[in-house]
C-alpha cells in the first residue's frame, strides 16, 4: 500500500523567506506525486505534479518540487513567501492502476507573517 | 464551465437521519471520487467511480453508499447518520488519459456536515 508522510503540521515563515514543505512517500513502484493547495473554505487546487521525466517540477505561484527517488521525497519549495501563500498544503501519491485514486498526507498549514 | 459543483454547502443532521450529498461535473470526466476531510487527517477516499454504472470502495466506505447513473452526477448517500460522519466532504473528478493515475483531479468546494 502507498502512503505519504508530511513532516510538520504547521510551518511558519516570514514574508520573503524561503518556504520548504516536506513530503516523503512509500511506494513499491515508481509513483505519481502531487502537491495540492487548499485556501480557507475552498476545495483543493493542483499546484504541481510529477509523473515521469524531469525530476524538478515547476508549478503555479512560483512553487517547485524535486522528486528524489533515493530519498523517497518530494519536497515543495518557494524562494520567497508571500502573504497570499498562507494555506494548507497536501502531498499526495497516485495509484498506478489507472484510476487516479489519491492517497493524501495529513497536510501542512503554512503561516506567513509580515 | 462550472467545473465540479456540490450541494448543499452546509447541513446539520440528527443521529439516524439520512441525506444525499449531490455532486455534478460538466467537464465530461469519466472518473469521479468522494473524499472526507477531518482536521489533521488529510483527505480519505470514500468511494470512486470510473464511469456510469461502475463504482468501487475506497479506504473508508462504511456508512456510505453511492450510485452513478450518468457521467455528470455522483451522489453520496448517508443512510443512518452518526456523529463519526461529521466531516467536510469533497467530490472530485478527472479524465482517464493515457497516463492513468497521472491526471489531475478537480475538486468541488465541499459540503460541511455536522451530525448531532
Amino acid at each position: 500500500a502507498q502512503s505519504v508522510t508530511q513532516l510538520g503540521s504547521h510551518v511558519s515563515v516570514s514574508e520573503g523567506a524561503l518556504v520548504l514543505l516536506r513530503c516523503n512517500y512509500s511506494s513499491s513502484v515508481p509513483p505519481y506525486l502531487f502537491w495540492y493547495v487548499q485556501y480557507p473554505n475552498q476545495g483543493l487546487q493542483l499546484l504541481l505534479k510529477y509523473t515521469t521525466g524531469a525530476t524538478l517540477v515547476k508549478g503555479i505561484n512560483g512553487f517547485e518540487a524535486e522528486f528524489k527517488k533515493s530519498e523517497t521525497s518530494f519536497h515543495l519549495t518557494k524562494p520567497s513567501a508571500h502573504m497570499s501563500d498562507a494555506a494548507e498544503y497536501f502531498c499526495a501519491v497516485s495509484d498506478l492502476g489507472g484510476y487516479s485514486t489519491l492517497t493524501f498526507g495529513k497536510g501542512t498549514m503554512l503561516l506567513v507573517s509580515p | 464551465n462550472a467545473g465540479v459543483t456540490q450541494t448543499p454547502k452546509f447541513r446539520i443532521l440528527k443521529i439516524g437521519q439520512s441525506m444525499t450529498l449531490q455532486c455534478a461535473q460538466d467537464m465530461n470526466h469519466n472518473y469521479m471520487y468522494w473524499y472526507r476531510q477531518d482536521p489533521g487527517m488529510g483527505l480519505k477516499l470514500i468511494y470512486y467511480s470510473v464511469g456510469a454504472g461502475i463504482t468501487d470502495k475506497g479506504e473508508v466506505p462504511n456508512g456510505y453508499n453511492v450510485s452513478r447513473s450518468t457521467t455528470e452526477d455522483f451522489p453520496l448517500r448517508l443512510e443512518l447518520a452518526a456523529p463519526s460522519q461529521t466531516s467536510v466532504y469533497f467530490c472530485a473528478s478527472s479524465s482517464p488519459g493515457l497516463a492513468g493515475g497521472a491526471n489531475e483531479q478537480f475538486f468541488g468546494p465541499g459540503t460541511r456536515l455536522t451530525v448531532l
